[in-house]
């Protein structure tokens, strides 16, 4: 069946590296969402595209995330430069035109 | 402004006991409600959803939920709790218009053999 996929599953990287996540979303799901979920501030928006089109990022610190989606198959997101507050387990989710979100696997991140 | 309140962080109940994990909801309009489970090292998995018609909607894994507007209440419930329903669960509401979903802090379910 179909599903949401996430590239890397994991991801060490040393502060100040550039770190990219991508996401794979279900096809005709046409509302991409970034989240990243923490033990102390949970399950986080980031920003979130409609139609390829970029609707919402006021959840994500704008000075080093950004997030794309340069085709419908692929949406990014991007830390430069990576810093150890940024780790975390990053999620890619994408809905149907009844907002159900599906979730793909996630990407857990370690900034050393 | 739209909110999600899942009173219980933690609840632990032994296996084969029933479950009600508690989600409470603001929202102006109808809403449209989820269910989601995650197990450790997984992602979200969608349990079930309501949108309208009939008020008690069921889901995968034995799960059913109860939407009461007059409560603003969406309840989780299962008859009788297997070991591997321990993982954490998520309450979100929906407006269909923004596509965004609010949810709830969570509510990590323990289960006792």
């Amino acid at each position: 069946d179909a599903r949401v996929t996430q590239t890397p599953r994991h991801k060490v990287t040393e502060m100040g590296q550039e770190v990219t996540m991508r996401c794979q979303p279900i096809l005709g799901h046409n509302t991409v969402f970034w989240y990243r979920q923490t033990m102390m501030q949970g399950l986080e928006l980031l920003a979130y595209f409609r139609n390829r089109a970029p609707l919402d990022d006021s959840g994500m610190p704008k000075d080093r995330f950004s997030a794309e989606m340069p085709d419908a198959t692929l949406a990014t997101l991007k830390i430069q430069p990576s810093e150890p507050r940024d780790s975390a387990v990053y999620f890619c989710a994408a809905s149907d035109t009844t907002d159900t979100q599906y979730f793909g696997p996630g990407t857990r991140l370690t900034v050393l | 402004a739209q909110s999600v309140t899942q009173p219980d962080i933690h609840i632990t109940v032994s296996e084969g006991a029933s479950l009600e994990l508690r989600c409470n909801y603001s929202y102006g309009a109808t809403p449209y409600l989820f269910w989601y489970v995650q197990s450790p090292g997984q992602g979200l998995q969608l349990l079930l959803k309501y949108f309208s018609g009939d008020t008690l909607v069921q889901g995968i894994k034995g799960f059913e939920a109860e939407f009461k507007r007059s409560q603003s209440s969406f309840n989780l419930r299962k008859p009788s709790v297997h070991w591997s329903d321990a993982a954490e669960y998520f309450c979100a509401v929906g407006s269909g218009n923004t596509g965004k979903l609010i949810f709830g802090q969570g509510t990590t379910l323990q289960v006792k053999p």
